[in-house]
């Protein structure tokens, strides 16, 4: 099983400012990944997919690198409903496809 | 526009059984890959199984291989989750998920509103 680790847990960022999100998987998974983020009471919503590709309709701060096992979020101008939890997910061929464990981004 | 309707939470006692449902609209379900997702109060996205597109592929998370079984009418447009021997750990609101094609191994991009599934006695 391969086991993604997200840091960290929690993240301090004021407003306007930018938030870098890690998230490290136990073996290479290519570019097989996901970010989504949850609001809380509502389902998770994919942001991106394939490591860097924006899905439908996320605002074009929201930005993804990264290949193999290490990966980075970047929200470059935190707006005050960005202020949640992400995690990152892998699809790498065979499943289960796991989920990070989420980074909480709070107001600081 | 895609739509994810689940049904079918309820609180149940220990090693009782449960069935989820998924109801899709919206697009062509028969074409998609379809998973289920839970997550415990409080806790964080645990990926539960997948079935794909015409139902012959299925796999699951090792916690719930051999209880919980993935089904899916394409008929119906309805994806199940069938749940036995509930535990405990097995409290979770679950979603319903969608891939964007027919691979198995892929991000999911809609997401059904969940419901809650309470084991205790």
């Amino acid at each position: 099983e391969i086991v993604m680790t997200q840091s960290p847990a929690t993240l301090s960022v004021s407003p306007g400012e930018r938030a870098t999100l890690s998230c490290r998987a136990s073996q290479s998974i290519d570019s097989n990944l996901a970010w989504y983020q949850q609001k809380p009471g509502q389902a998770p919503r994919l942001l991106i997919y394939a490591a860097s590709t924006r899905a439908t309709d996320i605002p074009a701060r929201f930005s993804g690198t990264g290949s193999g096992t290490d990966f980075t979020l970047t929200i470059s101008s935190l707006q005050s409903e960005d202020f949640v939890v992400y995690y990152c997910q892998h699809y790498n061929t065979l499943p289960p496809y796991t989920f990070g464990q989420g980074t909480k981004v709070e107001i600081k | 526009q895609v739509q994810l309707v689940q049904s079918g939470g309820d609180m149940v006692q220990p090693g009782r059984s449960l069935r989820l449902s998924c109801v899709a609209s919206g697009f062509t379900f028969s074409r998609y890959a379809m998973h289920w997702v839970r997550q415990a109060p409080g806790k964080g996205l645990e990926w539960v199984a997948v079935i794909s597109y015409e139902g012959t592929i299925r796999y699951y998370e090792d916690s719930v291989k051999g209880r919980f079984i993935i089904s899916r009418d394409n008929s119906k447009n309805t994806m199940y989750l069938q749940m036995n021997s509930l535990k405990g750990e097995d409290t979770a609101v679950y979603y319903c998920a969608r891939g964007p094609g027919i691979a198995v191994a892929d991000a999911l991009d809609n997401w059904g509103q969940g419901t809650l599934v309470i084991v205790s006695s």
